[in-house]
């Protein structure tokens, strides 16, 4: 156990649908980052927040949007589902806004639109 | 346009012998790297990391070079054993590990017994 608790574990809903990705990151770690990584590709970078505010913007779509709440935990909106959004959703945290000693990756979410 | 790069897919060794892993970058920002390492239905791990003001890091089994001027990093893992198959990602992040990372797109070690 990472400490980073990522839920759901699976979903799978139909196009044009909304879901909720939720992360509660590892005691003490303020920041949270999102990642997607869709078959054969990388981990690529969505959102980053640090004690409750917006730090860093990757490659979002304007259909995805996340926050953090007072207690840290990090929910990720993904809106108007396609088929392409199929991917496994991966959440992590570190204590600070940067590296500090890498990031602590929950186990995923993996979605999968139909 | 991807600015880290794992052009291997796949690499099989024997237990035993030395595993290679390369990777390479475009961002010339990039001052610091990491490698991940991730077994199916879990989150990546943290392996070792380098920064740009070194040209080795080593721990344990595991030994990270980078070659700044090349813009390539390799992951020496000697000797290899069967649990150290999984995929191993290579990572990199600019302004001393203040931007978030950038990942390549893995390379699958198998290492047979």
């Amino acid at each position: 156990d990472s400490g980073v608790t990522q839920t759901p574990k699976h979903l799978i809903t139909a196009t044009g649908q909304r879901v909720t990705l939720r992360c509660s990151p590892r005691s003490g770690d303020l920041s949270v980052y999102w990642y997607q990584q869709s078959l054969d590709q990388g981990l690529q970078f969505l959102i980053q927040y640090y004690n409750g505010e917006e730090r860093a913007k990757g490659n979002i779509l304007e259909r995805f949007s996340a926050q953090q709440f007072p207690d840290l935990h990090s929910e990720l909106n993904l809106s108007s589902l396609e088929l392409g959004d199929s991917a496994l959703y991966f959440c992590a945290s570190t204590g600070g806004p940067g590296l500090n000693y890498g990031y602590t990756f929950g186990s995923g979410t993996r979605l999968t639109v139909v | 346009d991807q600015q880290v790069k794992q052009n291997s897919p796949s690499l099989s060794v024997q237990e035993g012998r030395i595993s290679i892993l390369n990777c390479d970058y475009t961002n010339s920002m990039f001052d610091y790297f990491l490698w991940y390492k991730k077994y199916p239905a879990e989150g990546p791990t943290f392996l070792i990391s380098i920064s740009s003001i070194k040209d080795k890091n080593e721990d344990g089994r595991f030994t990270v070079f980078l070659n700044k001027s090349a813009k390539h990093l390799s992951l020496h893992i000697v000797p290899s054993q069967p649990g150290d198959s999984a995929v191993y990602f290579c990572a990199a992040s600019g302004l001393s590990g203040n931007t978030p990372l950038v990942f390549g797109k893995g390379t699958r070690l198998s290492v047979i017994a």
